[in-house]
């Protein structure tokens, strides 16, 4: 079974630039999460998905953030304009659905922004 | 806010050990897992104990669930080089849809 899939890997800004992340959960999964983790933390929830609609966005600024999941599969995350704050690694995980809750995963996306 | 609080923060054995972690947390649970991250890789998911069990088993992983103290333990036994790791506590809490509240981790460090 594939995993969940997230690209780039890395990635460089300078501070004000725009910067999209894209996840693939695994097939099937209905539930889809955005997290945030900042080095030597815990990862913290930005937004949840529940097939194509927003379950929870409550610690996303969206202001400067945004995230989307189109059809209910694929979904992509946009800072648009990023701070140096946002220096982060971006893990995408998915489960089967949002009362079962085992999350899977992605390798993440290492942001700096400089 | 981050709701688990892991104890210690950073962990160094020697490999044959056994680990301990601790996990202490503020409000009502459904349920709390703990989860593994290898240096610069996502997060793996180790078990989940539910708010209505005390223990729970899985290979060399042992978890308790004291929910009058609001605590969890993770302990790790017979270590290896390759148990070298993040581990985070992450309680799920609230309604239908579940999320997931992360502490900070305690970084586990066994020695060869």
């Amino acid at each position: 079974e594939a995993g969940v899939a997230q690209s780039p890997r890395y990635k460089i800004i300078e501070k004000r630039q725009s910067v999209a992340f894209w996840c693939n959960p695994i097939s099937g999964h209905a539930t889809l999460y955005w997290y945030q983790q900042i080095l030597g933390q815990g990862p913290k929830l930005l937004i949840q998905f529940q097939n194509n609609g927003v379950v929870d966005d409550s610690q996303l600024p969206k202001d400067r953030f945004s995230a989307e999941r189109l059809k209910g599969v694929d979904s992509t995350l946009k800072i648009q304009p990023a701070k140096l704050e946002d220096s982060a690694v971006y893990l995408c995980a998915s489960s089967f659905s949002s009362s079962y809750n085992e999350q899977f995963f992605g390798p993440g996306t290492r942001l700096t922004v400089l | 806010s981050q709701q688990g609080e892991e104890d210690p923060q950073a962990l160094s054995i020697q490999e044959g050990e056994n680990a301990t972690m601790n996990c202490s947390y503020k409000t009502s649970i459904n349920n709390l897992q703990w989860y593994r991250q290898n240096s610069g890789r996502g997060l793996v998911h180790l078990i989940l104990i539910r708010s209505n069990e005390r223990e729970k088993h899985s290979g060399r992983l042992r978890v308790t669930l004291d929910t009058s103290k609001k605590s969890s333990s993770l302990l790790i036994t017979a270590s290896r080089a390759a148990d070298t790791a993040s581990y985070f506590c992450a309680t799920a809490s609230g309604a239908g849809s579940y999320q997931l509240t992360f502490g900070k981790g305690t970084k586990l460090s066994v020695i060869p």
